[in-house]
């Protein structure tokens, strides 16, 4: 069964610290990979996407990697701020030509002062 | 200024009536999508469409309706709400469905009694 799972589920970490999220997925064939972040109550916005041939990709101080070979993604943020408090969610789209999208459950991240 | 919009942003329903909830894009995409979101389960799939005409099952189809008659609306319609179908609603879309950011709109919160 297709299916992307994160950890942690949830983190805590003070403001200026660095973080990383994880990924992982069984989705087969996979085209894509994509970071979105979610804040409370409004619609996700992405930060990066991925074909299996990129390793990584940088959004300011987001950065995700890939490895397409041991199906694993990460979303490393650094020097925290207060508004990176959200959920961020990874998103696997299996093939190039279906519009079907396969969500992990997020992991929820607070920064503190 | 490009967006997706959803109306209503809140409803409250009881079990049996029928509802559709709109969504409209300004930016000429190809790609519409709608999810809903629920605590513990993240973000699922319910319908997307790859153009005007075409609509596909996601993965979680069951009790819902779409129509994507233009390119720029795609309604979301339940027949027959029941209280399971209580969760908060996105619609999003993009370029094509798999290279491309996808643009979320600000969620439907729906209640069904």
């Amino acid at each position: 069964k297709n299916q992307v799972e994160q950890s942690p589920q949830s983190l805590i970490i003070l403001e200026g610290k660095n973080c990383t999220l994880q990924c992982n997925y069984t989705v087969s064939p996979f085209s894509n990979l994509r970071w979105y972040k979610q804040d409370t109550g409004r619609g996700p916005v992405s930060l990066t996407i991925m074909t299996f041939s990129e390793n990584t990709k940088s959004n300011g101080r987001y950065t995700a990697t890939l490895d397409a070979d041991t199906k694993q993604s990460s979303l490393h943020i650094t020097a925290s701020q207060l508004s990176d408090s959200a959920s961020y969610i990874c998103v696997v789209t299996g093939s190039s030509n279906t519009g079907k999208l396969i969500f992990g459950q997020g992991t929820t991240l607070q920064v503190k002062p | 200024e490009a967006q997706v919009t959803q109306n209503p942003r809140y409803l409250i329903t009881v079990t049996g009536k029928k509802l559709t909830v709109t969504c409209s894009q300004n930016m000429n995409h190809e790609y519409m999508s709608w999810y809903r979101q629920d605590p513990g389960l993240g973000l699922r799939q319910i319908y997307y469409s790859m153009n005007v005409e075409v609509t596909d099952k996601g993965d979680v189809p069951e009790g819902y309706k779409v129509s994507r008659k233009e390119k720029r609306n795609f309604p979301l319609i339940l027949e027959s709400p029941s209280p399971n179908q209580t969760s908060l609603y996105f619609c999003a879309s993009s370029w094509a469905s798999s290279y491309n950011e996808q643009f979320f709109g600000p969620g439907t919160r729906l209640t069904v009694l």
